[in-house]
């Protein structure tokens, strides 16, 4: 069936520094990749949706600067937090969906210190 | 945009008991329901979806119901077990196109099943 890989699961980084996270459909191809953003607790909550081939169209609320979104191809979306703050810590995770349903990614904990 | 509304947020039940969790939508051109189970730090996994065209829709012991008209889906778990324990998010999502659906998910519900 249809996976979508996400790397890494996990990641610590220093107040100030930028981290990338990779989401990749394995055996399909996705034109439309979606990132969510999910606190302890809480329901995941849509950050962008990632269009290969152009800009990632991002929710109200959330800073595109902040969080750079690549979808340079078919089966690879990039999010990168930039200038990293103790609040951006979360559970990031990616999905994708080819006709449906909709597949996550195992999700990436980031922890900013 | 679609607003989803989810409930209880937490739920209590014993062992082989039923269980059922309630969502709202407020976009009509939803329509597609997915119901996701997430294990503590683990991804979303869905467990049954449903689309506009079907009323009900059933795997073993697992069933949606969706009432367009009033614009609420319902999750019903028979003969719960242990395994069963984790947090149920509903979602709701217009067809995206290109084969894609932006879902809202609703809040979550933490089912706690009691042996």
């Amino acid at each position: 069936g249809a996976v979508v890989s996400q790397h890494p699961s996990w990641v610590i980084c220093k107040s100030g520094t930028s981290v990338k996270i990779e989401c990749r459909s394995l055996d399909f191809q996705a034109t439309t990749m979606f990132w969510y953003r999910q606190f302890p607790k809480q329901s995941l909550m849509l950050m962008a949706t990632s269009n290969e081939g152009s800009k990632a169209t991002y929710e109200q609320g959330v800073e595109k600067d902040k969080f750079l979104i690549n979808h340079a191809s078919l089966t690879l979306s990039t999010l990168t937090v930039t200038s990293a703050h103790p609040e951006d810590s979360s559970f990031y995770i990616c999905s994708a969906s080819q006709n449906s349903p909709l597949h996550f990614g195992n999700g990436t904990r980031l922890t900013v210190t | 945009g679609e607003n989803v509304e989810q409930h209880p947020s937490t739920l209590s039940v014993q062992e082989g008991d039923s269980a059922v969790i309630k969502c709202t939508y407020s976009d009509s051109a939803s329509n597609y329901f997915p119901w996701y189970k997430q294990e503590l730090g683990k991804r979303p996994q869905l467990i049954i979806d449903i689309r506009s065209n079907v009323g009900e829709k059933k795997d073993q012991r697992i069933a949606v119901t969706l009432n367009k008209t009033a614009k609420h889906f319902s999750l019903h778990i028979t003969e719960t077990q242990p395994e069963d324990s984790a947090v149920y998010f509903c979602a709701a999502s217009p067809y995206s196109g290109a084969g894609s659906y932006q879902l809202t998910f609703g809040k979550g519900t933490k089912l706690s099943v009691i042996p």
